[in-house]
């Protein structure tokens, strides 16, 4: 089955840098890799996803890229705030799976003012 | 805009006892989904359901967990005999299955179990 794995599993960065979450995965059938933020007690989020026939997708400081080949997609937030903090997970799963999502192990951001 | 909802909010249980926990999926969707979440730890995945009957379970959704869809519009999780470590907040997420494969997430029940 899918096996997902991200890194960092914490990031602190200051007020305004960029930050940079990686993911892994096993099963070349993976064709949906969403990623979510999920703050304190509350439910996942989706915050964009990408589909396996692009390589990367952009949404105002959000942009996550995709290397099929590699097997390998990363989030990235620019000009980052407080209000990003929270936990970001990433996911992979596919159409020919009934699109069952397997997770990563999340990564805790900080943003400091 | 439509939301998937989910009752009770907060369960707590006796080690032993049956839980049965509900999930409203979004009106038009087809494809329905459990996760769970231990404190702190990531989101696993527990298994799916389609045309009113499981699509995939993973190694956790053991002989103690069963869903159904009773009424055509409730979704539920039951565990048959709760253990402490079934303790954890469980998520229902729903998906259109019109296009990719896009979740939208309840706002889940935290379990408890005693």
């Amino acid at each position: 089955g899918e096996n997902v794995e991200q890194h960092p599993s914490t990031l602190s960065v200051q007020e305004g840098d960029s930050a940079v979450i990686k993911c892994t995965y096993s099963d070349s059938a993976s064709n949906y890799f969403p990623w979510y933020k999920q703050e304190l007690g509350k439910r996942p989020q989706l915050i964009i996803d990408i589909r396996s026939n692009v390589g990367e997708k952009k949404d105002q400081r959000i942009a996550v890229t995709l290397n099929k080949t590699a097997k390998h997609f990363s989030l990235h937030i620019t000009e980052t705030q407080p209000e990003d903090s929270a936990v970001y997970f990433c996911a992979a799963s596919s159409l020919y799976n009934n699109n069952d999502m397997r997770f990563g192990a999340g990564t805790r951001l900080t943003v400091k003012p | 805009e439509p939301e998937v909802t989910q009752t009770p909010s907060h369960q707590v249980t006796q080690m032993g006892q049956e839980v049965i926990l509900r999930c409203v999926p979004i009106s038009n969707h087809l494809y329905f989904y459990w996760y769970r979440q231990i404190l702190g730890q990531k989101v696993e995945f527990l298994v799916s359901f389609y045309n009113n009957e499981i699509s995939e379970k993973s190694e956790i959704f053991d002989d103690q967990f069963s869903v159904e869809r009773p009424d055509g519009s409730n979704f539920t999780l039951k565990i048959r005999s709760t253990k402490l470590e079934d303790s954890a907040m469980y998520f229902c997420a729903t998906a259109s299955g019109v296009s990719y494969n896009e979740q939208f997430f309840g706002p889940g029940t935290r379990l408890t179990v005693l």
